[in-house]
């Protein structure tokens, strides 16, 4: 079946420091991935749509900026925390699809900023 | 994108049928309705897809009504390790489209 992967599965980081994450599409090429962010006893929340070769996909309320997403092959998109912060900390979750298939989802990354 | 009503909560035992009913009165005609399931500190697993009637797999069965307002999700014989939160979401499955998880229902099972 189809598995996604995320790298690292979890990170703690200083406070103003950048931080990226993984997320690979272990046996099928992924022409969207998606990223979401979740907070403990919450639900997951979209961050962005990303496209290979082309710019990401913001939700509103999703700083651009500071969540830097590149989705440069058809297999591999990461997703960058700039200057985090504690209110960053939180457990981030990659998923993968193929045109007209269903999304798979990777194992989630757990960010701490002290 | 078709907006789900899922209860917060449920208990049940080990051994028992649960059925998690979801509500999606704006449900289009191309959405299919599929259910994940979370344990903490994990992705969420696909657990069935379904667009009318009813939809069996290995793990569960997906029972839609005919005007597909409602579908209920229904784990037979449950045991602990079903202990989850599990999400009913809608949307067209054609084109890879986004997903906007719900609240969820958060199910607990106990010996």
């Amino acid at each position: 079946g189809a598995v996604v992967s995320q790298h690292p599965s979890w990170v703690i980081c200083k406070s103003g420091t950048s931080v990226k994450i993984e997320c690979r599409s272990l046996d099928f090429q992924a022409t969207t991935m998606f990223w979401y962010r979740q907070f403990p006893k919450q639900s997951l929340m979209l961050m962005a749509t990303s496209n290979e070769g082309s710019k990401a996909t913001y939700e509103q309320g999703v700083e651009k900026d500071k969540f830097l997403i590149n989705h440069a092959s058809l297999t591999l998109s990461t997703l960058t925390v700039t200057s985090a912060h504690p209110e960053d900390s939180s457990f981030y979750i990659c998923s993968a699809s193929q045109q007209g298939y269903e999304q798979y989802f990777g194992p989630g990354t757990r960010l701490t900023v002290t | 994108l078709a907006k789900t009503t899922q209860p917060i909560s449920m208990d049940s035992y080990e051994g028992q049928e649960v059925n998690i009913t979801c509500s999606h009165n704006n449900i289009a005609t191309n959405d299919y309705i599929t259910w994940y399931q979370q344990f903490p500190s994990q992705g969420p697993r696909f657990i069935i897809q379904g667009y009318k009637t009813k939809v069996t797999n290995e793990v569960a069965s997906l029972f839609i009504p005919a005007d597909r307002k409602s579908s209920t999700l229904s784990l037979p014989r449950v045991s602990l390790s079903d202990t989850a939160v599990y999400y009913c979401l809608v949307g067209d499955d054609s084109s890879a489209s986004k997903i906007i998880f719900g609240s969820g229902t958060r199910l607990s099972i106990r010996p």
